[in-house]
């Protein structure tokens, strides 16, 4: 996951507190993805950004705020967890090239459990 | 209706048998797919890219794809041990911000020594 770094990794929470998780990257890409995987669900996506200051809603956005204040860096905030929430959190990045052909590169994943 | 739907399995197969997966998608105007190969406990990673019908071939590695019937498969030929994972195929797909790619459930594949 070299070039993708999520933090926390793990990270254990009570219903309605609030937390942020980060991620960044060295790569200089322009896409950045966040995505939730639960069992049997696949990976389905909260929030992208397709450049610096933009960012647009995915699949399953309810419950989540995203903000992407530079290039580097891209950050998914749960504002008042709920057991719902609890999964595997992955950031993905999406080098330039080609139109529509997206190449993810993901990031090691934070397990997050809200209790 | 999902827009990526897969057999979640689990696939079966022996060492050194045929291993195939397969995928159907929804959205007519898509215009790539990936197969991607998740380890427990880990992050997922590209194996395999394709952009036109027809078939692709990496090393035991063999992609297929019909637009007309949108349909995406996986063959893996002489499966190891090694490949037994889950197999999450993904399509890209056009929006008002930007290019993003939609994943399906995967299909869990278990290869027999």
């Amino acid at each position: 996951n070299a070039g993708v770094t999520q933090t926390p990794k793990f990270q254990v929470l009570k219903t309605g507190q609030s937390m942020t998780l980060q991620c960044a990257q060295d790569m200089n890409h322009n896409s950045m993805y966040w995505y939730r995987q639960d069992p049997g669900m696949g990976l389905r996506l909260i929030y992208y950004s397709a450049s610096e200051g933009t960012t647009d809603k995915g699949e399953v956005p309810n419950g989540y705020n995203v903000s992407r204040l530079n290039k580097r860096e891209f950050s998914l905030r749960l504002e008042s967890a709920a057991p719902s929430q609890t999964s595997v959190y992955f950031c993905a990045l999406n080098p330039p090239g080609v139109s529509g052909a997206n190449v993810l590169t993901f990031g090691a994943g934070s397990r997050l459990t809200v209790l | 209706q999902k827009e990526v739907e897969q057999n979640s399995g689990p696939l079966s197969v022996p060492e050194g048998a045929i291993a195939s997966l397969n995928c159907t998608y929804s959205d007519r105007v898509s215009q790539s797919f990936f197969w991607y190969r998740q380890y427990s406990g880990k992050s997922p990673e590209l194996i395999m890219s394709i952009y036109s019908n027809g078939d692709k071939e990496d090393g035991r590695f063999t992609a297929q794809l019909n637009k007309a019937s949108q349909y995406v498969s996986l063959l893996i030929r002489d499966s190891q041990p090694s490949d037994s994972a889950t197999y999450l195929c993904a399509v890209n797909k056009f929006d008002t911000g930007g290019f993003k790619t939609i994943f399906g459930a995967g299909t869990r594949l278990f290869v027999k020594a």
